[in-house]
């Protein structure tokens, strides 16, 4: 079945970066495209970015151009989310999720989350 | 920026009641609307997109209804596993960017 499985939690001090993973399986990778969204504690979804898995083109939301980059690695079906230049508010669960590869209307499934934690 | 509002904020219900949640978008979305549930601890889970489809293997006690600015989600009977967090969520047409509404929490009475 379509499933996407990503790195386990992370905690990264102010001022670093984090990179997190998600592996696709099930189904053609290059035929769909990964967006990512996330989730602060007690707070709801928030929209960061999407990749099309078949050219990489790319689109961020504007609150996070210039901090945030999301790329693919065909050869083993992995999709990356960095981010740069951590603060504390950006301590959120980090979620993968699937859709298609132009001008995605919805998300299907979900990576089951990455807690990233940015703390001194 | 597209906003959605979804109301109410907290649903109270029991098991067996129909629930009706609403998401109005602050600008036209077309049927760019989908629908996710999230229970705690858990990923969303994709309920209905285009506004007024079901996903795949989501029971018929669930439908979607609206376009344009107001949306619709209804629960017919509510079943104990029911009983969650919804978000609504849109993609604006140029550039595709995509807002959820801030959710509606499901509670059992």
């Amino acid at each position: 079945q379509v499933q996407l499985v990503q790195s386990g939690a992370e905690a990264k001090k102010p001022g670093a970066s984090v990179k997190v993973s998600c592996k696709a399986s099930g189904y053609s990778f290059t035929n769909y495209g990964l967006t990512w969204v996330r989730q602060a504690p007690g707070q709801g979804l928030e929209w960061m970015g999407w990749i099309n898995a078949y050219n990489d083109n790319t689109n961020y939301a504007q609150k996070f151009q210039g901090r945030v980059t999301l790329t693919t690695d065909a050869s083993t079906s992995t999709a990356y989310m960095e981010l740069r230049s951590l603060r504390s508010d950006d301590t959120a669960v980090y979620y993968c999720a699937r859709g298609r590869k132009v001008l995605p209307n919805w998300f299907d499934p979900w990576g089951q989350g990455t807690l990233v934690t940015v703390s001194s | 920026e597209i906003v959605l509002t979804q109301s109410p904020a907290t649903l109270s219900l029991s098991p067996g009641e129909r629930a009706t949640l609403s998401c109005r978008a602050s600008q036209s979305v077309r049927s760019y609307l989908a629908w996710y549930q999230q229970k705690p601890g858990q990923a969303p889970r994709l309920l209905i997109y285009d506004a007024s489809n079901r996903a795949t293997g989501i029971p018929a006690r669930f439908s979607g209804s609206g376009s344009g600015t107001d949306f619709t989600l209804t629960i017919s009977s509510l079943e104990p596993e029911d009983f969650a967090v919804y978000y609504c969520q849109q993609r604006s047409n140029w550039p595709p960017w995509y807002t959820f509404g801030q959710g509606t929490k499901l509670e059992i009475k």
